[in-house]
């Protein structure tokens, strides 16, 4: 298996603008989730779906930002309009929620700067 | 209040030593609790995860328990070598839900 894929690795954009974050969960993982990690606040949860379904949005910092996730493969993070303090590492990252286990494995994150 | 708490923030050693990581959570909910490591630029690579129902867990150089009476888990690497070199971070899963709540890592410096 590829492992949670993410796109873009780098993502440079200037206030303003929108900006779409893409996350490919692992094949066969019901749960998705999305993490924010910044040096003042270090690794946040964001939002995060069961089964294509949100089910905790508390952590989504304001009314700019929304997720998607309109299939089992594929989720969306959307920052409209942006600001420099959401410059951040976003990592998506997926589980499979039978057992006793849900162990959560990571992608490689989206380095996002606005300027 | 930090829900999960890692101290020291920073460690440095000599190769050959054994490394102890400390981890402290104030939420005896504890469903599972997730090690991982982080190299610089990079994502979380998933070490070890800690069932509520177990007490440790092994994989090669690496051993994590967990006592949740304390409110505490441990990681041990054996042998450190200058690759071991990474952010360590817990994590811990509630038994209400399925979010980590991270703590804020421990950086270690591994030196030959």
């Amino acid at each position: 298996d590829a492992g949670v894929i993410q796109s873009p690795r780098h993502e440079v954009t200037e206030m303003g603008q929108e900006v779409t974050l893409r996350c490919k969960p692992i094949s066969g993982h019901d749960y998705l989730f999305w993490y924010r990690q910044t040096m003042m606040r270090g690794l946040e949860l964001l939002i995060y779906f069961n089964n294509n379904v949100p089910i905790d949005d508390s952590g989504m910092p304001e009314d700019r930002f929304s997720a998607k996730m309109p299939n089992a493969s594929f989720s969306t993070l959307k920052i409209q309009p942006s600001e420099p303090r959401d410059s951040a590492v976003y990592f998506c990252a997926s589980s499979w929620g039978g057992g006793n286990y849900n162990e959560q494995f990571f992608g490689p994150g989206t380095r996002l700067t606005v300027l | 209040k930090q829900e999960v708490t890692q101290i020291p923030a920073a460690l440095s050693v000599p190769e050959g030593e054994n490394l102890v990581l400390n981890c402290s959570f104030t939420d005896s909910a504890i469903y599972n609790l997730q090690w991982f490591r982080q190299d610089p630029g990079k994502g979380l690579t998933s070490l070890l995860l800690i069932q509520s129902s177990q007490r440790e867990q092994t994989s090669g150089r690496l051993n994590a328990s967990l006592d949740k009476s304390s409110g505490r888990s441990t990681l041990y690497i054996a042998a450190s070598q200058p690759g071991d070199s990474a952010t360590y971070l817990c994590a811990q899963i509630k038994a209400a839900g399925n979010k980590l709540t991270f703590g804020g890592g421990t950086r270690v410096l591994v030196k030959p």
